[in-house]
């Protein structure tokens, strides 16, 4: 069974950083892309930033662009997202989703929260 | 920058009825890359649909999914009580990944 279960999320001042991680196991991690999408409280969901399974290669929200950074530790099955600068709008739950055929997001954790406030 | 937008914002229904939800796209889109979600209060999303038509493992037959372009449609077939739910469209096209705001569907 495919489980994905995020960690990290809290509450953190604006301006501050915090680091979320997705624990996968049920299947082979290091072959499929994987995503970060968020959703502010009573909001849509947003996606976030992605990365490929083997070659690294990264993609980000404009929203987010040059504040976090998208990783992966292929040995250890997670996935990582460093949140720097943050702010108040960056208030949301945080999942993280696995890339399936078609690009469709197949797996989904269960999320973390992410508050920015002071 | 593509955007989806997900027509109505909330549909009111009763169980057993047909629902149709719509999402429209400010450009040409690849039907390939065409993905739709439902989400519960409380849960993450699930697939139903992926590649506009393609329903995902364990999904229902009552949900379907058409359109091509501009335009793609989901289709409930017949309401059953657990289907009460927002549903989302995404789209796949240049490294990005974009959502549709969500049409609600509730119980009328």
């Amino acid at each position: 069974e495919v489980q994905l279960v995020e960690s990290g999320g809290g509450l953190v001042q604006p301006g501050g950083s915090l680091r979320l991680s997705c624990a996968a196991s049920g299947f082979t991690f290091s072959s499929y892309w994987m995503h970060w999408v968020r959703q502010a409280p009573g909001k849509g969901l947003v996606w976030v930033s992605r990365i490929n399974s083997d070659v690294y290669s990264t993609t980000y929200a404009d929203s987010v662009k040059g504040r976090f950074t998208i990783s992966r530790d292929n040995a250890k099955n997670t996935l990582y997202l460093q949140m720097n600068s943050l702010r108040a709008e960056d208030t949301a739950v945080y999942y993280c989703a696995r890339g399936g055929v078609s690009a469709a997001l197949d797996s989904w954790g269960q999320g973390t929260l992410v508050t920015v406030s002071s | 920058e593509i955007v989806l937008t997900q027509s109505p914002g909330t549909l009111s229904l009763s169980p057993g009825e047909r629902a149709t939800l719509s999402c429209r796209a400010s450009q040409s889109v690849s039907s390939s890359y065409l993905a739709w979600y439902q989400q519960k209060p409380g849960q993450a999303p699930r697939l139903l649909i992926y590649g506009a038509s393609s329903r995902a493992t364990g999904i229902p037959d009552r949900f379907s999914g058409s359109g091509s372009g501009t335009d793609f449609t989901l289709t409930i077939s017949r309401l059953e009580p657990e289907d009460f739910a927002v549903y989302y469209c995404q789209q796949y096209g240049s490294s990005l990944l974009i959502f549709g705001g969500g049409t609600k569907v509730e119980i009328k």
